[in-house]
């Protein structure tokens, strides 16, 4: 079946501008999670998704980071007045169950973000 | 320090040799622990889980040292496809889930 995806592949931005980026994890999958990976970097995660709820979003940077998932599906990851430093490759991932087990988690490409 | 602290490499390896690598882990109250490979510009892949007594998968072997707060990952008769970044991942207790920095192995033809 289709893995995950996220869009866009790239966006490039002008400081001070809001962006908005998409997530469509594997259907079924009840736990989503976003994470930020800079150049020569492991994933830095940012938030976690069960259902439509964020279970824990303590990983996000500052109050101009934001992400929903209204229906428990489609998340969108939300940046308000970008800086220079926001600029990275978000990736997303979901798992079946989600946190409280051996689940794996499953990637989507990533959107490469890029602040001018 | 950092949670979780592997070497940056690049580890140059010969094809056929066989290569391993460590990551340390802070947190002694982590629970679980997987090796991802990452290859350039795409997204992690989940390679292996690593029990506490050891797999095996293939060419690929996962350790975990809980008294020295490290795993392993040991790779037999390497291929040049084996030429990625090997991220090292440790979840906690509160299902935290931190990765390493990664570590770039070069296979050399």
């Amino acid at each position: 079946g289709a893995g995950v995806s996220q869009t866009p592949s790239n966006k490039v931005t002008e400081k001070g501008k809001y962006v908005e980026l998409r997530c469509d994890p594997i259907s079924g999958h009840t736990a989503l999670y976003w994470y930020r990976q800079s150049l020569g970097q492991g994933p830095e995660f940012l938030i976690y998704f069960q259902g439509t709820g964020a279970a824990d979003d303590s990983g996000l940077p500052n109050d101009r980071f934001f992400a929903v998932r209204p229906e428990g599906s489609v998340s969108t990851l939300k940046i308000q007045r970008t800086e220079r430093g926001d600029s990275a490759v978000y990736l997303c991932a979901s798992s079946l169950n989600g946190r409280g087990g051996p689940d794996t988690q499953y990637f989507g490409p990533g959107t490469r973000l890029t602040v001018l | 320090r950092k949670e979780v602290e592997q070497d940056p490499g690049p580890f140059n390896v010969p094809e056929g040799a066989t290569v391993a690598f460590n990551c340390t882990y802070s947190n002694s109250a982590s629970q679980s622990f997987f090796w991802y490979r990452q290859d350039c510009r795409k997204e992690p892949k989940l390679l292996m889980s690593v029990y506490s007594s050891g797999n095996e998968d293939g060419r690929f072997t996962a350790q975990l040292n809980r008294a020295s707060q490290y795993i392993s990952l040991l790779i037999r008769d390497s291929k040049l496809s084996d030429s990625a970044t090997y991220l090292c991942v440790a979840r906690g207790r509160d299902d935290k889930i931190i990765f390493g920095k990664g570590t770039r192995l070069h296979i050399l033809p």
